[in-house]
């Protein structure tokens, strides 16, 4: 069975810093999607990055970019140039057809 | 264009009471799926549907739960009796077949049971 491990319950970073997020999965499978989610206080569930596991390109939106290395099967999430609107709970997911989560990691920004 | 609806935001009830949660996928997504989020659990499958079919909902917790799906722009969960064990963040998603695989959130229920 797929799994998704983030082995980071918590994370801090000083604003203007860049933190990464640790995400490993574990699967048989060769074509597959990684995504990172945001969950601010809000609760609202928000799409951060995708990731197509036959793409050998790190995917990059903005100020995050993942390290993406299928060998291994690791998917880690860098915040650039971190802002007080990051501090949020990160969810790594796998998916083939339905998502497998992470028990998520929780971004404390520092002003 | 409109996200994922979800209503209402917070529900308060007693147990023993039905509940029922509703969700409006985007337009012209036919994957919906409902998930249940709780400190304890984290985040979990409930049951999705396909072009308005369950496909699976071996994530259902017990026959209290049932979720229907009547028309392409509408579903709703059930929760008959609901109990306190029952309260958390409740979420539906959508996405659309082939592309991507990647699923929108709504901004989901809180359910509190006294």
């Amino acid at each position: 069975a797929q799994t998704v491990t983030q082995s980071q319950p918590e994370m801090s970073v000083q604003e203007a810093e860049t933190v990464t997020l640790s995400c490993t999965y574990d699967t048989s499978e060769s074509d597959y999607y990684l995504f990172w989610y945001k969950q601010p206080p809000s609760r609202q569930m928000i799409l951060v990055i995708r990731q197509e596991a036959y793409k050998q390109q790190n995917a990059t939106e903005n100020r995050f970019s993942v390290n993406f290395q299928k060998a291994a099967k690791s998917f880690s999430l860098k915040i650039s140039d971190s802002q007080l609107g990051d501090a949020a709970m990160y969810f790594c997911a796998y998916s083939n057809y339905q998502l497998i989560w992470g028990a998520g990691t929780k971004l404390i920004i520092k002003p | 264009d409109a996200g994922v609806i979800q209503s209402p935001r917070h529900e308060v009830t007693e147990m023993g009471q039905e509940v029922t949660l509703r969700c409006k996928p985007i337009s012209g997504h036919d994957y919906l799926f409902w998930y249940r989020q709780t400190m304890m659990r984290g985040l979990e499958l409930l049951i999705y549907f396909n072009n308005n079919v369950p496909i699976d909902d071996s994530g259902m917790p017990e026959d209290r739960f049932s979720a229907k799906m009547p028309n392409a722009s509408f579903s709703t969960l059930k929760i008959q009796p609901s109990e306190p064990r029952d309260s958390a963040v409740y979420f539906c998603a959508s996405r659309i077949a082939g592309v991507t695989d990647t699923q929108y959130f709504g901004p989901g229920t809180r359910l509190t049971v006294l």
